[in-house]
């Protein structure tokens, strides 16, 4: 069984800037989440897709933008880059379907954004 | 607005010494989620509470749930230098298992041998 997996795990980005991260879902998981961590804090939620629609979506401007293909693996696209993008970004593949399953999150290794 | 907080945020213990990290969490909800992170890595599931009265314990660590307190509880055992990581809590605001988690802010936890 492969697990989350995202890329790249380093970069380095300029203001103004435009990024885009990739995450692949483990085997089975329709459902994936994306997470940015400021560095000390705890993981905050930017928007969920499920079977290729945005399925909510947390407290982040809408340059934060997204997509899940049929393979059901997702990018997350940011415009205008600031400095305080800087952050971990963490992609999470989970079951979905709602209260049958446990919602538990499986994570992947995240990207790590340095925005000079 | 959700709010989910941890206390204490730093835990300096010796090896062998128990404690309880704690976990409060501002709306009802019973589906709270246990994770681990050591730096520079992503985050480990330990544990999944779903109900009112959730016991689960893996080796030296064991989860409880209590939804009435809103409050989730992480005991310590006997500690050991591998347990040296941050541990978050997470809510499902939504208790509906829509799988959108509110994180603490985490507990920094340091193992002295």
């Amino acid at each position: 069984e492969t697990g989350v997996t995202q890329s790249p795990t380093h970069l380095i980005k300029t203001r103004g800037q435009q990024v885009t991260l990739r995450c692949s879902s483990q085997s089975g998981h329709n459902t994936v989440s994306w997470y940015q961590q400021a560095l000390g804090q705890g993981p905050q939620f930017i928007f969920q897709y499920y079977r290729e629609e945005e399925n909510g979506r947390g407290n982040f401007p809408p340059r934060f933008s997204g997509l899940q293909f049929p393979n059901y693996s997702s990018e997350l696209n940011v415009n205008a880059l600031e400095l305080d993008d800087s952050a971990l970004y963490l992609c999470a593949s989970s079951l979905g379907g709602g209260t049958g399953n446990t919602g538990e999150l499986f994570f992947g290794e995240g990207s790590r954004l340095t925005v000079l | 607005e959700l709010k989910v907080e941890q206390n204490p945020l730093f835990l300096s213990m010796q090896e062998g010494k128990n404690y309880t990290i704690y976990c409060n969490y501002s709306t009802t909800s019973d589906r709270l989620y246990w994770y681990r992170q050591d730096p520079g890595k992503s985050l480990e599931s330990l544990f999944v509470l779903l109900s009112n009265g959730a016991v689960k314990q893996e080796g030296r660590l064991m989860a409880s749930l209590d939804t009435k307190a809103r409050l989730s509880t992480l005991h310590i055992t006997a500690a050991v230098h591998d347990l040296s990581a941050t541990y978050f809590c997470a809510v499902d605001g939504t208790n509906f298992g829509n799988e959108k988690l509110t994180f603490g802010t985490g507990t920094r936890l340091t193992i002295i041998p």
